[in-house]
């Protein structure tokens, strides 16, 4: 059964500080993975979508990997700001799910000013 | 603008009651979803819908009911036989054949 872990599960840093955010997975039979965002008592904004073919997605200051073979995927988030402050998910579609999401239990950012 | 709507935000339950959470969407989506998510744990997936009359059970669907009788509504029950319904839940859709999911804000839901 597929399992999605997110370490640590919270993470403080001074603002302007590049930084990573880790997901891994035991199964790397996906169709994807998906990086998410939550703001306290909000609901969930996707950020990034990398299909199981591709190594990386990018948008503007967030990129995010995908290997498959060991069962990782990183968000990296550069010249972090205050307003990064929140949760992070990830989440897979395991092949046998019916596109069912899989998902990490986040991490929680929080940027220093 | 194109979304989902949960409503309501905030929802209170006495004990031995049955609430509905409401869950619309306008994106022409097929397949709906609710979860639950506590702290600490990845959501959950409780119901899901791939097409209008149909929905299938999640991982923790007992003490739970929904139904699909419009496209653009999947309206969650927590009923009196959930014992432990205090929880956040968040509604979803995506498009078939789709794998983005959109969400909704929220129904943080309290036993009182």
């Amino acid at each position: 059964k597929q399992e999605v872990t997110q370490i640590p599960a919270a993470l403080s840093v001074p603002e302007g500080e590049n930084l990573v955010l880790n997901c891994s997975f035991t199964d790397g039979a996906i169709y994807n993975l998906q990086w998410f965002r939550q703001d306290p008592g909000k609901g969930l904004t996707s950020l990034l979508l990398i299909q199981s073919s591709q190594r990386e997605q990018t948008s503007g200051r967030l990129n995010a990997s995908l290997d498959k073979s060991s069962g990782r995927s990183t968000l990296y988030i550069a010249a972090s700001q205050p307003g990064d402050s929140a949760t992070y998910l990830c989440a897979v579609i395991p092949l046998d799910s019916n596109y069912q999401l899989i998902w990490g239990a986040g991490t929680k950012l929080i940027i220093k000013p | 603008d194109g979304g989902i709507t949960q409503s309501p935000k905030y929802l209170f339950r006495k004990e031995g009651q049955n609430v509905t959470l409401s869950c619309e969407q306008n994106l022409n989506h097929d397949a709906m979803y609710w979860y639950r998510q506590d702290p600490g744990q990845g959501l959950r997936l409780i119901y899901y819908s791939q097409i209008v009359n149909d929905f299938q059970k999640g991982d923790i669907a007992e003490g739970y009911s929904v139904s699909r009788e419009k496209k653009e509504s999947f309206p969650l029950t927590v009923t009196s036989a959930q014992k432990n319904p205090t929880a956040f839940y968040l509604c979803a859709s995506r498009r078939t054949g789709g794998s983005l999911a959109f969400f909704g804000q929220g129904t943080r839901l309290t036993v009182v």
